[in-house]
């Protein structure tokens, strides 16, 4: 199983709604990331989360982590045709060992935007 | 501007044809390291440098090669290329390997190995 789950894998939406990307990790956070990538395109950074109950935002884009359960949600309010891309978390999940410095990253969810 | 810059962008060979995909980075970051994202399977790292001289495998290492001679560059080597190595490779760049700072990304290399 995946050490980092994100869902939904795909989302549709109409111009204007709120929508709510979740991820959850099945090891302890050390550092939660949000990143967007248009479709074979770089990946974008957009928010980094430390702390439990950390909560940031960017314009309409909020992110939350919830670290005692693992989980880190990513909520886009009023949705634009230019939010649509794939959203992917990434996560320190190793204090060090054999991985150092590696991000683990979810699936990665599909998100479109219908004007 | 802060960047991580990788070139080519787009790069077709045959099998066996050895390959170099450039990755530099202007943040004077200690840690860079390689990714590949394929449909289903996600990002993959394929090797890691904690800084200059210091390099190690990652998850998935298999006929690739890195050297890491200068701090801001970290290219990515095949040697003997194999179709099943067509993918998008994405060079990335942090300050440390610390957890908890930023890592960024170049904008990706797309290959196709015939």
């Amino acid at each position: 199983s995946q050490e980092l789950e994100q869902s939904p894998q795909s989302l549709i939406v109409q111009e204007g709604k709120n929508l709510t990307i979740n991820c959850t990790s099945s090891k302890t956070l050390y550092g939660l990331y949000w990143y967007k990538q248009k479709y074979g395109e770089g990946l974008i950074f957009l928010m980094m989360l430390q702390k439990g109950g950390e909560e940031k935002s960017h314009e309409k884009i909020t992110a939350k982590l919830d670290e005692k359960k693992q989980q880190s949600s990513l909520h886009i309010t009023a949705s634009q045709p230019s939010h649509a891309g794939i959203y992917l978390c990434g996560a320190d999940l190793y204090a060090g060992g054999t991985s150092y410095g590696k991000l683990t990253f979810g699936q990665g969810t599909i998100l479109t935007v219908h004007p | 501007e802060a960047q991580v810059t990788q070139n080519p962008r787009y790069l077709i060979t045959v099998t066996g044809k050895k390959l170099t995909v450039t990755c530099s980075q202007n943040m004077n970051h200690e840690y860079m390291s390689w990714y590949r994202q394929d449909p289903g399977l996600g990002l993959r790292q394929i090797y890691y440098s904690m800084n200059v001289e210091v390099t190690d495998k990652g998850d998935v290492p298999e006929g690739y090669k890195v050297s890491r001679k200068e701090k801001r560059n970290f290219p990515l080597i095949l040697e003997s290329p194999s179709p099943n190595q067509t993918s998008l490779y994405f060079c990335a760049s942090r300050k440390t390997w610390v957890s908890k700072n930023i890592q960024y990304f170049g904008a990706g290399t797309r290959l196709s190995v015939l």
